[in-house]
């Protein structure tokens, strides 16, 4: 079955710590995405990637790090610059293949952070 | 600057009525809007969207009406089953680019339907 794949679903971190959420995708999407979602809030754009060895700050970039490597994977880096990492994150895919016209996201089930 | 706004943020509805969740814009550059649903700890699911070439999409129980005037746009659900009841986000997104498939959500709505 076709899908994305987030891991961990939950993951813990100490203060000062780099961790790394992983997402996977074998849909064949070109575009990939990071959001972070909040308690009452709407989600919220990290970094993005089009096509693979590149990718673009979103809305929220500071302290957050991505690399785009392979087409599968968009794994993101919540940095300890990150000042307020407690949330839920996202990953999200589409393909970009303009003779589809616009085309919905697809996402993950998500990894909670949460602060030790 | 939120760019897309959900002004409701809970609806409550009697099962086999009529669900009308709405959603407003301020960016004139979108011209790609979606819904999405969500239960708690897991990801969105994709239900519908609509193009701003268009002003209503329809998908089984799902319609979506888009006012390009008045940059507002809403998800009717017809009949509401006490399975909708999630959170709705609205989302939009600007077509090509560096920003393609980019999109900004709404706060999001919870809808409870009532049995």
């Amino acid at each position: 079955d076709g899908g994305i794949t987030q891991s961990p679903k939950y993951l813990f971190r100490k203060e000062g710590q780099n961790v790394t959420l992983s997402c996977e995708q074998n849909l064949n999407h070109d575009a990939m995405y990071w959001y972070r979602q909040d308690p009452g809030q709407g989600l919220r754009l990290i970094y993005y990637s089009q096509i693979v060895n590149d990718f673009q700050k979103g809305d929220i970039a500071e302290g957050y790090s991505v690399s785009r490597e392979k087409k599968e994977s968009f794994p993101l880096t919540v940095t300890s610059a990150q000042k307020n990492p407690t949330a839920f994150y996202l990953c999200a895919s589409t393909t970009r293949r303009l003779l589809l016209g616009n085309q919905p996201q697809h996402f993950g089930d998500g990894t909670r952070l949460s602060i030790l | 600057d939120q760019q897309v706004k959900q002004n409701s943020p809970s609806l409550s509805v009697q099962e086999g009525r009529i669900s009308i969740l709405n959603c407003d814009y301020t960016n004139s550059m979108f011209d790609y809007f979606l819904w999405y649903k969500k239960y708690p700890a897991e990801g969105p699911t994709f239900l519908i969207s609509i193009s701003s070439i268009k002003d209503k999409n329809e998908d089984g129980r799902f319609t979506v009406f888009l006012n390009k005037s008045a940059k507002h746009l809403s998800l009717h659900i017809v009949p509401s089953q006490p399975g909708d009841s999630a959170v709705y986000f609205c989302a939009a997104s600007v077509a090509g680019g560096t920003s393609y498939g980019k999109l900004t959500f709404g706060q999001g709505t919870i809808l409870t339907v009532h049995p």
